[in-house]
């Protein structure tokens, strides 16, 4: 089955503990991209990637780290985490350029005490 | 970059009746505008989407309208049904950043 896959879904954790979210997809997908979502303020870009060992800042990129080593895998690592990065994550793949069906994991609902 | 305003935040309608939401964007660069609907609790997923050399695209009971002299475009869902309910998501794309920036999201409620 296509899907785009995160771990964890659910984590609660404290001001500074370095924290990594992964996201894998099965479908081959060129680019990968990050996105937070909070209310009133949609669906906000943190990172993206066109293609293995190509990555941009989005729009509110402060505070989070990407790689991309493997096409499938493209995790979003918050160094120090901090109350304001209390959210909901969301990764997405399509399969490249610009147009085209984003392709959304389940969420991760991060906590920051 | 593009700035995308979605309107209204919220919105309420009879079953039957029809519900439109309205986007703007700022980047005259743009030619890619999707709709996403998210369920309570689920992803967005992909409902309808049009590019820039086109004015109208409809898909059974959904069909989103654009203006690019006005920089608007909107969606449009007929004879509303309870399932309909969700958040929906107006999207931009600029080609030359790649990137995809999403309205603040309107929530539809349809009353049965």
């Amino acid at each position: 089955e296509a899907q785009v896959t995160q771990n964890p879904r659910y984590l609660i954790t404290v001001t500074g503990k370095k924290l990594t979210v992964t996201c894998s997809q099965n479908m081959n997908h060129e680019y990968m991209s990050w996105y937070r979502q909070d209310p009133g303020l949609g669906l906000r870009q943190i990172y993206y990637s066109m293609n293995v060992e190509v990555t941009d800042k989005g729009d509110v990129p402060e505070g989070y780290k990407v790689s991309r080593k493997e096409k499938r895998n493209f995790p979003l690592i918050l160094e120090s985490p901090s109350p304001n990065q209390t959210s909901l994550y969301f990764c997405a793949s399509r399969i490249s350029g610009v147009g085209g069906e984003l392709f959304f994991g389940e969420g991760s609902r991060l906590t920051v005490l | 970059g593009e700035n995308v305003e979605q309107h209204p935040s919220t919105l309420s309608v009879q079953e039957g009746d029809s519900a439109v939401i309205k986007c703007t964007y700022s980047d005259s660069a743009s030619n890619y505008f999707p709709w996403y609907k998210q369920e309570l609790g689920k992803r967005p997923q992909l409902i309808i989407d049009i590019r820039s050399n086109v004015g109208e695209k409809k898909d059974q009971r959904i069909a989103v309208t654009l203006n690019k002299t006005a920089k608007h475009f909107s969606l449009h869902i007929t004879e509303t049904q309870p399932e309909d309910s969700a958040v929906y998501f107006c999207a931009a794309a600029d080609t030359g950043r790649r990137a995809l920036t999403f309205g603040s999201g309107t929530r539809l409620q349809v009353q049965p």
